[in-house]
């Protein structure tokens, strides 16, 4: 079975700096996806990022980056600039066929002022 | 386009009740997931509907059900609620492919006392 380790519980960052959250995952395929989705206070789960992983380049979404390494299994976002906004608990998802998504533990992101 | 749709928000149901749940996706999409989030077990997948069919199920015992209706709605039923059944449910509505992007509702706090 498919598994996604956060291996980060807590991060902090201050307002305009850079912070990257890890991410890593097994799997024995070779095309799936990959996601990054954030929960803020509100609780509504808003999609970050997508990686499609037979596409060697790098998803990028404003401000929001992943660095992908398919052979270590990796799957790392990287959030620049960072904005209090940003503030929530983010977590990445793993998704092979259907619409199934295996969901890591989360890691809460804290942006300092 | 409206978004993604759960009723009730809020629940408090006594354990041996049960209860339905209620989805309304995006307009268009045929794909309703269900997840269950606890902080003991994070997120689960329950299960995907797709055209009325189940395309894909969780590990979860019997007593948790669902269904989808010709206009792509879904509901989730739970049976003999029990403590650990207290959760925050959430949706997840697609269009097909397996790059779909599925987007989530605001969930509905389940409380059993």
């Amino acid at each position: 079975a498919q598994t996604v380790t956060q291996s980060q519980p807590e991060m902090s960052v201050q307002e305009a700096e850079t912070v990257t959250l890890s991410c890593t995952y097994d799997t024995s395929e070779s095309d799936y996806y990959l996601f990054w989705y954030k929960q803020p206070p509100s609780r509504q789960m808003i999609l970050v990022i997508r990686q499609e992983a037979y596409k060697q380049q790098n998803a990028t979404e404003n401000r929001f980056s992943v660095n992908f390494q398919k052979a270590a299994k990796s799957f790392s976002l990287k959030i620049s600039d960072s904005q209090l906004g940003d503030a929530a608990m983010y977590f990445c998802a793993y998704r092979k066929g259907g619409n199934k998504l295996v969901f890591g533990a989360g890691t809460i992101l804290r942006v300092k002022s | 386009k409206a978004g993604v749709t759960q009723t009730p928000r809020y629940l408090i149901k006594t354990r041996g009740q049960q209860v339905t749940l209620s989805c309304s996706p995006i307009s268009g999409h045929r794909s309703v997931s269900w997840y269950q989030q606890t902080p003991g077990q994070g997120l689960q997948f329950l299960f995907e509907y797709f055209s009325e069919t189940q395309r894909n199920k969780g590990n979860f015992p019997g007593r948790f059900s669902g269904r989808q209706f010709s206009n792509s709605r879904s509901e989730m039923n739970v049976s003999t609620l029990e403590l650990g059944d207290s959760a925050l449910y959430l949706c997840a509505s697609s269009s097909d492919g397996p790059g779909a992007k599925q987007f989530f509702g605001p969930g509905t706090r389940l409380t059993v006392l």
